[in-house]
């Protein structure tokens, strides 16, 4: 069964860190560009960032309202992404959801965020 | 950078009836890149949609996507009770790199 499943998620004061961890089964992780998406309660989706497959060079980008605070990384051998968020800010209180992008020829064909985990909640508040 | 903005922002409609939602990109893009999800109460989205008009995985036949340039409908040709959700539609681009999605359209039971 193809499956990703979040964890790390929980309250943290505004300026703090925390590290969201996606596992992945069920597919070829190592072939897989990832994403992180995420929903603010009662909003609608926004996207964070994605990785690419090492095959792809392995890159990131990030969306604007988080570029330089949020880092995403990936250890194929244990077949889990991550995501590092620093100096948190209020606004940053959402459901984060993994997902995996369903891309070929190094993003030239694109066949949507095909998997997408239960999601974990980060809130941040003082 | 595309925007991508959906309308109605909530649809009212009955069981058995068509629903019709649009999705408008702020610029031309390729239908390539263009996708559509559907998301219920408490759950993860589901895609629905890719490359404008390819139904995903197990989707049914109820649901079609067209158009093209920077017009996209999403069409449920006949509403089952398990429809009644909050539909987005998203972008992949290249330049800069990244997902967009519209705000959302919301079916609701009327």
């Amino acid at each position: 069964e193809v499956q990703l499943v979040e964890s790390g998620g929980g309250l943290v004061k505004p300026g703090g860190s925390l590290r969201l961890s996606c596992a992945a089964s069920g597919f070829t992780f190592t072939n897989a560009w990832m994403s992180w998406v995420r929903q603010a309660p009662g909003k609608g989706l926004e996207w964070v960032g994605h990785i690419k497959s090492r095959t792809d060079g392995g890159t990131t980008d990030s969306a604007a309202p988080v570029k330089g605070r949020f880092t995403i990384s990936r250890d194929d051998s244990q077949n889990t992404l991550y995501l590092q968020i620093n100096s948190l800010r209020t606004e940053d209180t959402a459901v984060y959801y993994c997902t995996k992008v369903a891309v070929a020829g190094n993003g030239y064909y694109f066949y949507g965020l095909d998997v997408w985990g239960q999601g974990t909640t980060v809130t941040v508040s003082s | 950078e595309i925007v991508l903005t959906q309308s109605p922002g909530t649809l009212s409609l009955s069981p058995g009836e068509r629903a019709t939602l649009s999705c408008r990109a702020s610029q031309s893009v390729s239908n390539s890149y263009l996708a559509w999800y559907q998301q219920k109460p408490g759950q993860a989205p589901r895609l629905l949609i890719y490359g404008a008009s390819n139904r995903a995985t197990g989707i049914p036949d109820r649901f079609r996507g067209s158009g093209s340039g920077t017009d996209f409908t999403l069409t449920i040709s006949r509403l089952d009770p398990e429809d009644f959700a909050v539909y987005y539609c998203q972008h992949y681009g290249s330049s800069p790199p990244g997902f967009t999605f519209g705000p959302g359209t919301k079916v609701d039971i009327k």
